[in-house]
């Protein structure tokens, strides 16, 4: 079992749909990041957790400790939201364990 | 200001080849992380680098070795280059734990 699981792997949505995607860990952390992954494989760093809820325009992100989860929310998906998200751990020593990622698809 | 950079942007190389990848940390930034992402997987730790010593070391055998140089650049090399070796080579830099990671755009190396 991976220490990092993802839900879905992959997600196809309408413009305007509401999304959630969720990673599930089973380690102890220090924080959780998600991160964003476009086609030519930059990654772009989205929010860091290690408690609560963080928003930044129309992405949602929240964690809860006590069950080793969290959530990344999309308000009023674009196009331009298409992209592979990706969960990663860091625990005590300063190294990320990622998940697989999930491919999320908004069409027209 | 500059992101992470990293050069080549693309490499092919042989099977038995050693290659060299480079990466600039973000101005001020003292950590440099390597992660290998192979094809339709997440990245994978390889080393982390604080202050030119090595802070950490992932499941990766000892054909990988890297380096930190004074003015906190870094070199990840891999000697012996197998097919499996082929993926994209990702750096990030840090500047503490408090702030998060800034990635580079990545190095594809392809071992023919």
């Amino acid at each position: 079992k991976n220490e990092v699981e993802q839900s879905p792997q992959n997600l196809t949505a309408q413009e305007g749909e509401f999304i959630t995607i969720n990673c599930s860990y089973s380690v102890g952390i220090s924080a959780l990041h998600w991160l964003q992954q476009h086609p030519g494989g930059g990654i772009v760093s989205l929010f860091m957790l290690s408690s609560g809820k963080k928003k930044h325009g129309r992405l949602i992100a929240t964690i809860n400790i006590q069950e080793k989860h969290s959530s990344l929310h999309i308000t009023a998906s674009h196009p331009r939201d298409s992209a592979v998200y990706i969960c990663a751990v860091e625990g005590t020593a300063s190294k990320l364990t990622f998940g697989t990622g999930t491919r999320l698809q908004v069409t027209l | 200001d500059a992101g992470v950079t990293q050069s080549p942007t693309h490499l092919i190389k042989t099977r038995g080849q050693q290659v060299t990848l480079r990466c600039s940390p973000i101005s001020g930034h003292k950590s440099v992380s390597w992660y290998q992402q192979v094809l339709g997987q997440g990245p994978q730790f390889i080393f982390q680098y604080y202050e030119k010593e090595e802070r950490g070391r992932g499941n990766f055998p000892d054909r990988f070795s890297a380096r930190q140089f004074p003015n906190y650049s870094s070199e990840l090399n891999v000697n012996a280059l197998l097919l499996g070796d082929s993926a994209l080579y990702l750096c990030a830099s840090s500047l503490n734990r408090k702030h998060g990671y800034t990635f580079g755009s990545g190095t594809r190396l392809t071992v023919v």
